[in-house]
């Protein structure tokens, strides 16, 4: 969904750097979410963002950080980089529900290898 | 816990042929349900979704679903398959009525792997 944009899309470090992926979307949507897609295990939540004062921890936030620097932006950050952490990396938005109805809309993803 | 099931990790069809993509759930309460579509270098779009109402939901480029609560499915379907429907399918599932935070949040299944041959 072009409304939804990562940076960079690919992006190849070594074991121990820093890195932040970031992503910002034109939908003006208030939730984000970050996901890891690995090979044969669908998607994992990795952190969500209800609104800029809100930051949660998905089922795997080990070793992930992240910022809500506006309601437009959100960036993930690996504070020291492992080969484990290799993935593909996607960013969502949903609007606010009161139901639990909202669709999550999705970027195109950010290939990381850590070497 | 809420989880999903996507029994078959490669689903092989023939052009014109109908097309099913099997999910099931479990959630403690009732679920929401949704099915996502990834093409190659491209992120997971929207299909359709299960709220409430109709069994049956329909949802883009022709794609339809079933929610069957006695067999806890929600299987995608197509009457006639394209070459172009080739992808990597994910349905997800969400509880109602989730007794903590973060079963508010979607999960996904491992996903199928779709291959229309012309």
């Amino acid at each position: 969904d072009a409304d939804v944009t990562q940076t960079p899309r690919n992006r190849i470090t070594k074991t121990g750097k820093r890195i932040m992926l970031e992503c910002s979307q034109t939908k003006g949507h208030d939730r984000m979410y970050w996901y890891r897609q690995d090979p044969g295990l669908g998607l994992q939540l990795i952190y969500y963002s209800f609104d800029v004062k809100d930051i949660n921890k998905g089922e795997i936030s080990d070793g992930y950080s992240v910022s809500r620097q506006a309601q437009a932006k959100f960036s993930l950050s690996l504070e020291s980089a492992i080969p484990n952490q290799t993935a593909l990396y996607f960013c969502a938005t949903s609007e606010a529900t009161s139901g639990g109805t909202d669709t999550q809309y999705f970027g195109p993803g950010t290939r990381l290898t850590v070497l | 816990a809420q989880s999903v099931a996507q029994p078959e990790d490669q689903v092989n069809v023939a052009e014109g042929n109908p097309l099913t993509v099997k999910c099931t759930y479990s959630v403690s309460g009732n679920p929401y349900l949704f099915w996502y579509v990834q093409y190659p270098n491209r992120g997971l779009q929207f299909l359709l979704k299960y709220i409430t109402g109709d069994n049956l939901v329909k949802g883009s480029y022709g794609f339809e679903a079933e929610f069957n609560k006695s067999q806890t499915s929600f299987h995608l379907k197509k009457p006639s398959a394209l070459v172009s429907d080739s992808a990597l399918y994910f349905c997800a599932v969400r509880d109602i009525r989730p007794k903590y935070g973060s079963a508010r949040q979607l999960t996904f299944g491992s996903g199928t792997q779709l291959t229309v041959l012309p």
